[in-house]
């Protein structure tokens, strides 16, 4: 079956590290995969986008690594503060459908 | 003004009742899509629609209807709510390119007693 996962539990980290989250998915062939930002009681915001020939991409504080071999892309948020403290959905578009699936997320907490 | 826009923020219902939930968006965008957020779950996909003239059943859409009223209103309908439609309901817009970056609205939080 067809399946995305993001790790359940929170990570709690201390300001001013690298945050790194996981993303794995099965049985889907996506031309690219999105990291949304969701605060509570909100609506998402996209991030980042990086396409499945492309390794890595940066945004300021951000990157985001694709590996299409192992099925895995990482979202890494260095020096950490805060305000990054939020939940973390990936979101990935197959090769053969033009609809988004997202993850269940990965809660972040980023102690001061 | 934000660029996607949902009616009624919250909104507090009875058992059988039917009720309506409302998205306008000002981006321009072809595609919108509803989405419900179940506490601790990623998003469902309800129902989505590519333009006017496009309806589709998302992964969840039994109990559930809505309306393309123009390229810029999608609206989510309960026929009958029931208790187990308790739910955080965001709409979302997006253009039609390959990226398929989406643009959430504020949600609108639902509680069926």
């Amino acid at each position: 079956s067809q399946k995305i996962e993001q790790n359940s539990e929170a990570l709690n980290i201390q300001e001013g590290k690298t945050a790194t989250l996981t993303c794995n998915y099965t049985n889907y062939s996506p031309a690219y995969l999105q990291w949304y930002r969701q605060d509570p009681g909100r609506g998402p915001v996209f991030l980042l986008l990086i396409r499945e020939n492309e390794k890595e991409k940066r945004k300021e504080r951000l990157k985001v690594t694709f590996d299409t071999t192992l099925k895995q892309s990482l979202f890494h948020i260095t020096a950490s503060q805060p305000a990054d403290s939020a939940t973390y959905l990936c979101a990935l578009v197959s090769d053969s459908s033009y609809k988004l699936i997202f993850g269940s997320g990965t809660r972040l907490l980023v102690r001061p | 003004d934000a660029d996607v826009t949902q009616t009624p923020r919250n909104r507090i219902t009875k058992t059988g009742k039917r009720i309506m939930l409302e998205c306008s968006q000002t981006k321009g965008h072809d595609r919108m899509y509803w989405y419900r957020q179940d506490p601790g779950l990623g998003l469902q996909l309800i129902y989505y629609s590519f333009d006017v003239k496009d309806i589709n059943k998302g992964e969840i859409s039994d109990g559930y209807s809505v309306s393309r009223q123009a390229q810029a209103k999608f609206s989510l309908s309960l026929e009958s709510a029931i208790p187990n439609q308790t739910a955080l309901y965001f709409c979302a817009t997006s253009d039609s390119d390959r990226d398929e970056t989406q643009y959430f609205g504020p949600g609108t939080r639902l509680l069926v007693l």
